[in-house]
């Protein structure tokens, strides 16, 4: 399996909150993604980073912001968190394949 | 973007039986990755695939890359209890770069024992 965490694994939080979310990863891999996970919808890209410091919106990137200031750690932002953010959050590397390799997954409630 | 579609979107089984799922694209891959996913889990990468024709097994799991490159197929052997869980297709979204890809909803697979 593909050295990849995220944490926390759960989170619970109110309305209007900042919250970060952690992928880490032990692979050395260039490209790191953000999705999320929503009944109906499947995964959809939010955030990804081509490399240290270089990212770049996904398709649903509005309210979330990312950072990559190291090759293994790439930090998820939601500013101001609302209810329509609830959801599963996926990590996901790739080095130079086609291949995604993903997390297990934070699954975060916004009350 | 690109879409792809996957059917059946469901599908109950008897345990000891085979399963085949398709996914289908209206523009041509040149990958099909096929992932599957169990409750409360991440995505796990079963096959890949990077040749029209291709056909590659892992297991009792076997995959195909269509010879028109805008469908790919799994197929399950003997179903077993623990191959439960949501099967989604992947590809390179050939219009976005930077290696994203494009997935489909998933097939979600029940056996019964």
């Amino acid at each position: 399996d593909a050295g990849i965490t995220q944490s926390p694994r759960h989170k619970v939080t109110e309305t209007g909150t900042p919250v970060t979310l952690r992928c880490h990863q032990t692979e050395n891999h260039r490209y790191m993604y953000w999705y999320r996970q929503d009944p109906g919808h499947g995964l959809r890209l939010i955030h990804y980073s081509y490399g240290v410091k270089d990212t770049d919106k996904g398709e649903v990137s509005d309210g979330y912001s990312v950072s990559r200031s190291k090759t293994e750690d790439f930090l998820l932002t939601l500013e101001s968190a609302t209810s329509s953010q609830t959801s599963v959050y996926f990590c996901a590397i790739s080095g130079i394949a086609d291949e995604q390799f993903f997390g297990p997954g934070t699954r975060l409630t916004v009350l | 973007g690109q879409q792809l579609n996957q059917s059946p979107q469901s599908m109950f089984i008897q345990e000891g039986e085979d399963v085949s799922m398709n996914c289908t694209s209206s523009s041509i891959f040149n990958t099909w990755l096929w992932y599957k996913q169990d409750p409360g889990e991440g995505p796990v990468l079963l096959i890949a695939l990077y040749k029209a024709g291709e056909l590659t097994s892992n297991g009792r799991l076997t995959a195909q890359f269509g010879i028109t490159r805008k469908d790919s197929f799994l197929n399950i052997s003997a179903s077993i209890p623990s191959d439960v869980g949501i099967y989604f297709c992947a590809g390179p979204d050939s219009g976005a770069g930077s290696y994203q890809l494009t997935f489909g909803k998933g097939t979600k697979l029940s056996v019964i024992p």
